[in-house]
């Protein structure tokens, strides 16, 4: 098993919608948590970072983390074509410096 | 532009064959970071390296190995290369070796072994 889990879609939404995009993971010495972008063809890129458990919003993006389930999520609302790429969830343990990735959900934004 | 930078963008190249790939941090960033990205298996951290030693390993394959320079920049050599290590290849730099919060991804190299 994983220690990441993340559903690859893909996903496929009318702009403007509210987009819900989740992960999971069995490790429970995760404590770092974090969202990336990938264009196609580019490398990831980082869009939100959390510590713990609990809710960051930053613009149209919020990021949840609940430790208790063991499951973070990303929500982007009002969904541009801009925000078609794949989003990748990450997380780290402390102490440890690599991140463990989720294998992706490709997103696409129709206009 | 994350400002890292990764050379080259693509290689191909025949199985039992070795190749290596470089990266240079951003400006100020003393840690080096390789993943490797497929199809399958996502995004596996292979190797970290701070200020010219290696910090920690992962899902790095023996015929893999990695270094970094006096200047930061950063090589992965690969060899007695299998179609399996067909893959897009990451670095990624953090100003120090103990945090995860900022890891900036060059655009990576893409690994085509025929």
């Amino acid at each position: 098993q994983k220690e990441v889990e993340q559903d690859p879609g893909p996903l496929s939404v009318p702009e403007g919608a509210i987009v819900s995009l989740n992960c999971t993971y069995s490790n429970s010495a995760f404590q770092y948590f974090m969202w990336y972008r990938q264009y196609s063809r580019k490398g990831p890129e980082l869009l939100m970072y959390t510590y713990s458990s609990g809710n960051k919003e930053d613009g149209r993006f919020t990021a949840q983390v609940d430790k208790s389930s063991k499951y973070i999520s990303l929500f982007i609302r009002d969904s541009q074509p801009s925000d078609s790429a794949t989003y990748l969830c990450a997380m780290s343990k402390p102490g440890a410096n690599n991140l463990f990735f989720g294998t992706g959900t490709r997103l696409t934004v129709i206009p | 532009d994350s400002g890292v930078t990764q050379t080259p963008k693509h290689l191909i190249t025949a199985t039992g064959q070795r190749v290596t790939l470089r990266c240079s941090p951003r400006s100020g960033d003393l840690s080096v970071y390789w993943y490797q990205q497929s199809l399958d298996q996502g995004l596996q951290f292979l190797i970290q390296y701070y200020n010219g030693e290696e910090r920690a390993k992962g899902n790095i394959l023996e015929r893999f190995s990695a270094q970094q320079f006096p200047d930061l920049h950063s090589e992965l050599n690969l060899s007695s290369l299998e179609l399996g290590d067909s893959a897009l290849y990451f670095c990624a730099s953090t100003q120090l070796g103990d945090r995860t919060d900022t890891q900036y991804f060059g655009p990576g190299t893409r690994l085509t072994v025929l």
